[in-house]
């Protein structure tokens, strides 16, 4: 069965820090890989994805993940943290016979502080 | 493009009554699907409708159901409500292949008393 395993359900930087969420994949197919970003009382907007092709994925507001298969991840990094960055971020994943079943993990909340 | 919407965006039931959710997707797109998110289950989905037809069921009651018209717009039904149905009830559009990216609607906060 496919999951999705988020280490850290939070995660405290200061800002201008390096922000890095971490996630891992279970799946038996080759998998496509998704960030999503809930602020508060919203829904959730995609940051970026993996589907096929080159393996370190560049998003929005600076945000990058890298695809590592061998290491079944697919961990979110930003350089330097803002105070806007500040929302719960879900790894999610989907599968080409899976049609739009969104697999997501179970969220990590990101505080940044001054 | 106008994005997803949904409505209401609120919604007060008591236990036993049922709720029907709305949601219209962005213009082009066939694939609606419905997810739960609740503090202790977290997101979680429910189905996905694509040209009215469902491809797709999460592992939810049949107390959940959903339809989907020949504009893509789509519903979600509960029926007899019960208190651990409180959740928001997010709604997501896309082209309707598992690499694109679903839009993801503001959601539903539904509450039950």
């Amino acid at each position: 069965a496919q999951s999705v395993t988020q280490l850290g359900s939070h995660v405290s930087v200061s800002e201008g820090a390096l922000v890095l969420l971490r996630c891992n994949y279970s799946s038996s197919v080759p998998p496509y890989l998704f960030w999503y970003v809930q602020y508060p009382n919203q829904g959730l907007q995609l940051l970026l994805k993996y589907t096929t092709g080159a393996t370190l994925v560049k998003g929005i507001n600076g945000f990058e993940a890298e695809f590592k298969k061998s290491e079944t991840s697919f961990h979110l990094t930003k350089p330097s943290a803002h105070m806007s960055d500040a929302a719960e971020y879900f790894c999610a994943v989907s599968f080409s016979g899976g049609y739009n079943k969104l697999i997501f993990g179970a969220g990590t909340r990101l505080a940044v502080h001054p | 493009k106008a994005g997803v919407t949904q409505t209401p965006r609120y919604l007060i039931k008591t236990r036993g009554q049922q709720v029907t959710l709305s949601c219209s997707p962005i213009s082009g797109h066939r694939s609606v699907s419905w997810y739960q998110q609740t503090p202790g289950q977290g997101l979680q989905f429910l189905f996905e409708y694509f040209s009215e037809t469902q491809r797709n069921k999460g592992n939810f009651p049949g107390r959940f159901s959903g339809r989907q018209f020949s504009n893509s717009r789509s519903e979600m039904n509960v029926s007899t409500l019960e208190l651990g149905d409180s959740a928001l009830y997010l709604c997501a559009s896309s082209l309707g292949t598992g690499e694109n990216e679903q839009f993801f609607g503001p959601g539903t906060r539904l509450t039950v008393l």
